[in-house]
């Protein structure tokens, strides 16, 4: 049980397009999922926190109107790449913790997105 | 802000034990995390701390001293497969839920 996807799971697009990724938890609700970008070989930085039903909230440095984030259902999570540029490649994962849970602590994490921006 | 700070590469012989440590620096700790990572692969959890002491989970091991804002992940009997990356990640609870920020993360080759 407990399990994330993400689509899709490779995605190229041309300089000033936007690309969308979906993060879905298939067996269980997620009233909160999380974005996550990891550049090669280094950490996992928390970008947004997604809750369902309301704005993310964003960490700081993460640009609002860049990455937009929709958590329109209790499964599903969205976040859109806006007129992404190269500096946007990037390995972007979610993860969801199950709903009705707020204390409990362990994240369940999709496969990740790997994103080249030509 | 966070921050965790861990070796960054660490090599060990199959069979052997090996210990990653972690330091942090943060506000609003509410426990420690462990995570693994294959390349090009999705974080996996491996352990939680929220008070001091060690926790066993089969071969995997995790120690947390919250006075000294540090802790270890233990690994005994290492195989192969055990390489990968190792990640802890303090757990802050802030507007209404925990966040996780990762460390620095360890990268463990195991060989024979």
């Amino acid at each position: 049980g407990a399990v994330v996807s993400q689509h899709p799971s490779r995605v190229i697009c041309k300089s000033g397009t936007s690309v969308k990724i979906e993060c879905r938890s298939l067996d269980f609700q997620a009233t909160t999922m999380f974005w996550y970008r990891q550049f090669p070989k280094k950490s996992l930085m928390l970008m947004a926190t997604s809750n369902e039903g309301s704005k993310a909230t964003y960490e700081q440095g993460v640009e609002k109107d860049k990455f937009l984030i929709n958590h329109a259902s209790l499964t599903l999570s969205t976040l859109t790449v806006t007129s992404a540029h190269p500096e946007d490649s990037s390995f972007y994962i979610c993860s969801a913790r199950l709903a009705g849970y707020s204390y409990y602590n362990e994240q369940f994490f999709g496969p990740g997105t790997r994103l080249t921006v030509l | 802000g966070q921050s965790l700070e861990q070796p960054s590469e660490v090599t060990a012989v199959e069979g052997a034990i090996v210990q990653i440590n972690c330091t942090y620096q943060t506000s609003g700790f509410y426990g420690l995390s462990w995570y693994q990572q294959h390349d090009g692969g999705a974080p996996t959890f491996l352990s939680y701390n929220a008070l001091d002491g060690l926790e066993e989970t089969g071969r995997f091991s995790s120690f947390l001293s919250r006075s000294d804002s540090y802790g270890y992940l233990l690994l005994q009997e290492l195989q192969m497969k055990d390489s990968a990356s190792y990640f802890c990640a303090v757990i802050i609870y802030r507007a209404g839920a925990n966040n996780l920020f990762f460390g620095t993360g360890t990268r463990l080759t195991v060989i024979p």
